[in-house]
């Protein structure tokens, strides 16, 4: 019954690994995302999906690298992990681009060691 | 670009009336949202102005006025389980910029 889904939930690494993070959305939804919330609280989009065509990349570090495989899903790999990806990654999903109401998954705190 | 401004914290009691304001500057503008986010857990939606005016839903308004750029999450009857983070958001298009968001904290 969960609608927007994402594995893991934690995420403990060292600096230099490459790490995956997945999210699936089971609402029918066209369009996903990726936002990264720091320890501050901001919370910042890094990607946008509107089936399976990138429409959003948000000046983030090439080693950061979305994938949508389909509509309902959008994984996101991070390569050679900083001490600075520290922080919550959020996956979410609206009906369409552009939407105001966004459908947001749990989490994934990443703490990079 | 876009910009937003919220303040960082507000505290109230139990049963009183908060308002949480937003400023914003923003290069296009289709709308102000409103997220609530609890300690631990994700965003969540709760309004959407698009228009000047107030909209309400059960013990939660918000409020815009597009010619000062300004909106405003007023919480009624205010609940310990009210304590959270709240965002303002503009969509300028394709996506959702965030404020810095404000901690709400309820005390008896």
């Amino acid at each position: 019954d969960t609608a927007v889904s994402q594995t893991p939930k934690y995420l403990v690494t060292q600096m230099g690994n490459d790490k995956s993070i997945k999210c699936e959305q089971n609402l029918g939804h066209d369009t996903m995302y990726w936002y990264k919330q720091d320890s501050k609280k901001f919370l910042k989009i890094m990607f946008s999906y509107n089936n399976k065509e990138l429409i959003i990349n948000e000046t983030v570090p090439n080693r950061f690298s979305p994938k949508s495989p389909d509509k309902a899903h959008l994984n996101l790999h991070i390569n050679s992990l900083e001490l600075g990806d520290s922080a919550v990654y959020f996956c979410a999903s609206s009906q369409s681009r552009g939407i105001y109401e966004q459908y947001f998954g749990p989490g994934t705190r990443l703490t990079v060691t | 670009g876009q910009s937003l401004e919220q303040p960082s914290e507000v505290t109230a009691v139990e049963g009183a009336i908060v308002q949480i304001n937003c400023t914003y500057q923003t290069s296009g503008f289709y709308g102000l949202s409103w997220y609530q986010q609890h300690d631990g857990g994700a965003p969540t939606f709760l309004s959407y102005n698009a228009l000047d005016g107030l909209e309400e839903t059960g013990r939660f308004s918000s409020f815009l006025s597009r010619s000062d750029s300004y909106g405003y999450l007023l919480l009624q009857e205010l609940q310990m389980k009210d304590s959270a983070s709240y965002f303002c958001a503009v969509t300028p298009g394709n996506m959702l910029t965030f404020g810095g968001g404000t901690r709400l904290m309820v005390k008896p």
